[in-house]
């Protein structure tokens, strides 16, 4: 089956504590992006990559890392210095930047105790 | 920057009747307009894409129009189904980015 698997589903980060959130894709795109969504928002760009070893910042990348070694795979980091944490975070990706449909994973719940 | 409002935010509707969402945009030097179906604490799926050449795109009882120049879509959901309760989300491209709105959560009453 081809598609965007993310995990964990549920993650649960202790103030201070930085944590990973895996996305994978079989879809052999090029183009990747991560997505927060708040309540009642919509979705915001953090970070976006067109190819393998290059990623650009989105609206709201302060406090986010990523990195972007394989085409398959795009690791999103959510550091100490992301103040507000707590969100549904969703990755995202399409043949090419811009011009084509995005395919969306199941997204990570992200919550901070 | 691109602003995207989608109103209302909510609607409830009698099974059977016809849906209209409504999306407008601040910036219409777009690429595409796409509009995504989210479930509750799930993925987005979408549900068409409009070229910014387009003016609108139909697949089986969904349809969107697109008016490039006032900024304005709407998406044309036809005959409801309880199934089709869900948030519809509408996202514009430019600028190599996707902007969203907020969305229209909807619900079909059996």
């Amino acid at each position: 089956d081809g598609g965007i698997t993310q995990s964990p589903k549920y993650l649960f980060r202790k103030e201070g504590q930085n944590v990973t959130l895996s996305c994978e894709q079989n879809l052999n795109h090029d183009a990747m992006y991560w997505y927060r969504q708040d309540p009642g928002q919509g979705l915001r760009l953090i970070y976006y990559s067109q190819i393998v070893n290059d990623f650009q910042k989105g609206d709201i990348a302060e406090g986010y890392s990523v990195s972007r070694e394989k085409k398959e795979s795009f690791p999103l980091t959510v550091t100490s210095a992301q103040k507000n944490p707590t969100a549904f975070y969703l990755c995202a990706s399409s043949i090419s930047l811009v011009k084509d449909t995005q395919y969306f994973g199941p997204g990570t719940r992200l919550t901070v105790l | 920057k691109q602003e995207v409002t989608q109103i209302p935010a909510a609607l409830s509707v009698p099974e059977g009747e016809n849906l209209v969402l409504n999306c407008s945009f601040t910036d219409s030097a777009i690429y595409n307009l796409q509009w995504f179906r989210q479930d509750p604490g799930k993925g987005l799926t979408s549900l068409l894409l409009i070229q910014s050449s387009q003016r609108e795109q139909t697949s089986g009882r969904l349809n969107a129009s697109l008016d490039k120049s006032s900024g304005r879509s709407t998406l044309y959901i036809a005959a409801s189904q309880p199934g089709d309760s869900a948030t519809y989300l509408c996202a514009v491209t430019n600028d190599y980015k996707l902007s969203f709105g907020a969305g229209t959560t909807v619900t079909v009453r059996a």
